[in-house]
């Protein structure tokens, strides 16, 4: 059973140009959750997603910043007009239920480096 | 003030050594702790979680006690392999539509041999 996949697992872009991330849950997940560790700081909820359904996007900053879960696919954390300020590691995680401590299981990541 | 608390160390411990992490957190609420341990550009992996009534796993012991809203970790007999950083992390549910995790910032813990 294959693990979160994310990739790219390096992406480089320039100011101003878009960067789309993408995150495959594991094998019978349906919950999805981005998070995002700056340089020196630990790691903050951005956004969690059922299929279909954005859930709780209270972490997520109010403009450029999107995402989504299709019916079909892997989720997908868009950045438009990336500034430096974004440049930091996103991880994706993913969930069988929403329970009370219930388990996350983490993707690689995606490190994104904004020129 | 951040809602978890951690130290952010690093902790340089000889091998064999015993070493203790300790967390606060703010909101009461918080229902649901774990440890998470994180290695140099990797992704977080769950440790153990984390019970008032306290829970060992090997050498590794941790605590929770509610009236304080304190996490703690032991790490005994200390291994090479024990470096990492070591991520203090409580969940809040609001009626089961969302189950986000609260990170520290973590505490680094390095190994000597």
């Amino acid at each position: 059973n294959a693990g979160v996949m994310q990739n790219p697992r390096h992406l480089v872009r320039r100011r101003g140009q878009e960067a789309r991330l993408r995150c495959s849950p594991m094998k019978g997940h349906s919950h999805v959750y981005w998070y995002r560790q700056l340089p020196e700081e630990g790691l903050k909820f951005m956004v969690y997603l059922q299929k279909e359904n954005i859930i709780d996007e209270s972490g997520m900053p109010k403009e450029r910043f999107s995402a989504e879960f299709p019916k079909e696919g892997p989720s997908i954390l868009r950045i438009q007009q990336v500034v430096r300020g974004d440049s930091a590691a996103y991880f994706c995680a993913s969930s069988p239920l929403v329970v009370p401590g219930g388990e996350q299981f983490f993707g690689p990541g995606t490190r994104l480096t904004v020129l | 003030r951040k809602e978890v608390e951690q130290d952010p160390g690093p902790f340089n411990v000889p091998e064999g050594a015993t070493v203790a992490f300790n967390c606060t957190y703010s909101n009461s609420a918080s229902q649901s702790f774990f440890w998470y341990r994180q290695d140099c550009r990797k992704e977080p992996k769950l440790l153990m979680s984390v019970y008032s009534s306290g829970n060992e796993d090997g050498r590794f012991t941790a605590q929770l006690n509610r009236a304080s809203q304190y996490i703690s970790l032991l790490i005994r007999d200390s291994k090479l392999s024990d470096s990492a950083t070591y991520l203090c992390v409580v969940t809040r549910s609001y009626g089961g539509a969302t189950n986000k995790l609260i990170f520290g910032t973590g505490t680094l813990l390095a190994v000597q041999p």
